[in-house]
């Protein structure tokens, strides 16, 4: 059965203090792995997708890389508006559906 | 704006009763999936349609039904309703890539 994990549940960040969320998974063959931010109340808003040990993708101040057992989002110099729930979740090549199984989140608040 | 469109965005309905969710994917995306996320279990994959017919199932009650429309819109059907059903429901469409896009979600309290 397909897991994934999310360290820690919640992190508290000054702003401007960079810091980084982990997300390990074990899947029978890795499809993909994929970053996700929720807002409170909101749907999943997709950042990036990652497809192979050691893969990097960047966005503004966030950077997702991948190895064969987690991968990580660093954030640099976070600012108020990067509060959010991260999501990470994989996507198997045994599943003909291409479902995705999520983690259980990290939520990141970030003070002024 | 993902292009997923659900309705309504808030349901507050009673213990025993049926309710329907509504979802429009991307246009061009012939894939739907519902999910469910509630505080206790995060978000859990419920069942996927791909152009009308039923391709996987997931955590899905058997009170919980779907389907998918020819127009491709879909519809989760939750009967017989439970104070723990309240969750937000979530409606994803794929590219035919694999990548999810998901909607702004129906938050059904049960009461």
């Amino acid at each position: 059965e397909d897991q994934v994990t999310q360290s820690p549940e919640a992190l508290r960040l000054q702003e401007g203090e960079s810091s980084s969320l982990n997300c390990s998974y074990t899947v029978s063959g890795l499809r993909g792995l994929f970053w996700y931010r929720q807002d409170p109340g909101k749907g999943p808003e997709f950042l990036f997708t990652l497809y192979s040990a050691g893969e990097e993708k960047e966005k503004e101040r966030l950077k997702a890389t991948l190895t064969k057992k987690e991968s990580f989002l660093h954030i640099t110099a976070p600012k108020p508006e990067d509060s959010a729930t991260y999501l990470c979740a994989v996507q198997a090549l045994s599943n003909a559906g291409n479902m995705l199984t999520f983690g259980g989140g990290t939520r990141l608040m970030v003070k002024p | 704006d993902s292009g997923v469109t659900q309705t309504p965005k808030h349901l507050i309905t009673a213990t025993g009763q049926r309710v329907t969710l509504r979802c429009s994917p991307r246009s061009g995306d012939l894939s739907v999936y519902w999910y469910q996320q509630s505080l206790d279990q995060g978000l859990q994959f419920l069942i996927q349609y791909y152009n009308g017919e039923e391709r996987a199932k997931g955590n899905i009650l058997e009170r919980f039904s779907a389907q998918q429309f020819p127009d491709l819109h879909s519809e989760l059907n939750l009967s017989s309703l439970e104070l723990g059903d309240s969750a937000l429901y979530f409606c994803a469409s794929t590219s035919p890539g694999g990548l999810a896009f998901f909607g702004q979600g129906t938050r059904l309290t049960v009461v």
